[in-house]
C-alpha cells in the first residue's frame, strides 16, 4: 500500500511564525500535491510538483511556498502564518498519469492563534 | 460554471435503501474519473475509478455519461457505515492534476 505520511496531525502556531508542514511518500511517485480543506470550500490546491526541484502554483498559492529537494518529500511552508491559514492541510501523491488517482496523507489540522 | 459540480446534499437514506447521485464536469475531453469517500475529519480515500463502460464494486456502481458530461454513483442496500461525503474527481484541467468536486454528503439512518 502507498503510504503518504504527514509529520504532524495537529499543530498550533502563533501569527507571524514560519511554519513547515512535511509530507513523505514511500512509493516513488513523481507527483505530489498540497491542498487545504475548509468547510463549504472543499479541497483547494495550493502547490504541486511533478519532479524534484520542480513546483507549480495551484489555485491559492499566496502566503505559501514549497520545497521538493528529494523525490519522496514535499514540504509546504507558511512564510508568516496568519489566522486565515487555520485549516486542514492535506498532502497527496500519484504516479505519472491519471490512472490511479491520488493517495492522501492523514492531514495536518493547523490552528494559527 | 464550476469545473466539477456536485449536489452537496445531505441525502438522508434509510438503512437498506438505494441512493444515487451525480456529478457534472465541464471538460468534454476529460479522461479520468474517480469517486472518493471522505469521513468526517479524515482524509479522502479512493472508493473507485469510473470506467467508460460503467463498473461495479460490491454494493457500489459507477457510471459515466460522456454525452451529458456526468458521472454517477449508486449505493445499494445502504449501511450505516456508508455515511460519509463522496467526492467526485475528474481530470478537467490540463496537465497532470485532478479536480475535486465539493462533495455530496450521505447520511444513512436506522
Amino acid at each position: 500500500d502507498v503510504k503518504v505520511t504527514q509529520s504532524s496531525r495537529y499543530l498550533v502556531k502563533r501569527t507571524g511564525e514560519k511554519v513547515f508542514l512535511e509530507c513523505v511518500q514511500d512509493m516513488d511517485h513523481e507527483n505530489m500535491f498540497w491542498y487545504r480543506q475548509d468547510p463549504g470550500l472543499g479541497l483547494r490546491l495550493i502547490y504541486f510538483s511533478y519532479d524534484v526541484k520542480m513546483k507549480e502554483k495551484g489555485d491559492i498559492p499566496e502566503g505559501y511556498s514549497v520545497s521538493r529537494e528529494k523525490k519522496e518529500r514535499f514540504s509546504l511552508i507558511l512564510e508568516s502564518a496568519s489566522t486565515n491559514q487555520t485549516s486542514m492541510y492535506l498532502c497527496a501523491s500519484s504516479p505519472t498519469g491519471h490512472l490511479y488517482g491520488y493517495t492522501f496523507g492523514s492531514g495536518t489540522r493547523l490552528t494559527v492563534v | 460554471r464550476k469545473e466539477v459540480e456536485q449536489d452537496p446534499g445531505p441525502f438522508n437514506v434509510p438503512e437498506g435503501a438505494t441512493v444515487a447521485f451525480n456529478c457534472t464536469y465541464s471538460n468534454s475531453a476529460s479522461q479520468s474519473f474517480f469517486w472518493y469517500r471522505q469521513d468526517c475529519r479524515k482524509e479522502p480515500k479512493l472508493l473507485m475509478s469510473v470506467y467508460s463502460s460503467g463498473n461495479e464494486d460490491g454494493r457500489f456502481t459507477a457510471q459515466l455519461n460522456r454525452a451529458s458530461q456526468y458521472i454517477s454513483l449508486l449505493i445499494r442496500d445502504s449501511k450505516l457505515s456508508d455515511s460519509a461525503t463522496y467526492l467526485c474527481v475528474v481530470d478537467v484541467a490540463a496537465g497532470n492534476k485532478l479536480t475535486f468536486g465539493g462533495g455530496t454528503r450521505v447520511l444513512v439512518k436506522p
